[in-house]
């Protein structure tokens, strides 16, 4: 199984572009996340979908959208990128309902750069 | 909100030793993993627990429900145990398909040959 993808890998946008961060699970999981991690923080939630159809914000939602595609997909959508979205971002999934007893599987990371 | 916090922040050490990394919180929790992210950047879990220890290989992972406080060891440990390590914590009343997720800073682990 390839678990959580997520693309791309690397990408460099200049202030104002719009991009949008594709991420797939295999897991048949109802859960999905998007995290960023910057340095010297830990990972903050910025939006989630704890199913298809769904989507709410999380801890730092500005400047993002997202789209619940199907079960599989959720991707994260940057419509006028900012220095200040310069980050790593994390796709994640899980089983859902659960209070918390759900291990959660991450996907390799996109490293973003707005300059 | 939950106060997650790792210590130390960074460790170097040399291979063979024997490795402790300590994660505390604020206030209740209903589960805490412990996540490796290694150079390169992907994030695997290595452990989801409640109460009580865990064990899987070199790795070793406890909880002190009462303190509120988990350490993760690791035993001879391998220049390719060298990564960040990062500890977090779901809430008691987590629900709604969030997460609830509050993560640490990391502990950045440096095993030397």
């Amino acid at each position: 199984n390839a678990g959580v993808t997520q693309t791309p890998k690397f990408q460099v946008l200049k202030t104002g572009q719009s991009m949008t961060l594709q991420c797939a699970q295999d897991m048949n999981h109802n859960s999905m996340y998007w995290y960023r991690q910057d340095p010297g923080m830990g990972l903050r939630l910025i939006y989630y979908s704890a199913s298809e159809g769904t989507t709410d914000k999380g801890e730092v939602p500005n400047g993002y959208n997202v789209s619940r595609l199907n079960k599989r997909e959720f991707s994260l959508r940057l419509e006028s990128a900012a220095p200040s979205q310069t980050s790593v971002y994390f796709c994640a999934s899980r089983h859902y309902p659960s209070w918390g007893n759900t291990e959660a599987f991450f996907g390799q990371g996109t490293r973003l750069t707005v300059v | 909100k939950n106060e997650v916090e790792q210590s130390p922040q960074n460790l170097t050490a040399q291979e063979g030793e024997f490795i402790t990394i300590n994660c505390s919180y604020s206030v209740g929790i209903s589960a805490l993993h412990w996540l490796q992210q290694h150079p390169g950047g992907g994030i695997v879990s290595l452990f989801m627990l409640s109460s009580g220890k865990k064990k899987h290989g070199r790795l070793i992972a406890t909880i002190n429900i009462q303190e509120k406080h988990s350490s993760l060891h690791i035993t001879a440990s391998h220049p390719r145990d060298s990564a960040v390590y990062i500890c977090a914590v779901r809430g008691l009343y987590s629900g709604g398909g969030a997460d609830g997720l509050t993560f640490g800073k990391g502990t950045h682990l440096i095993i030397q040959p």
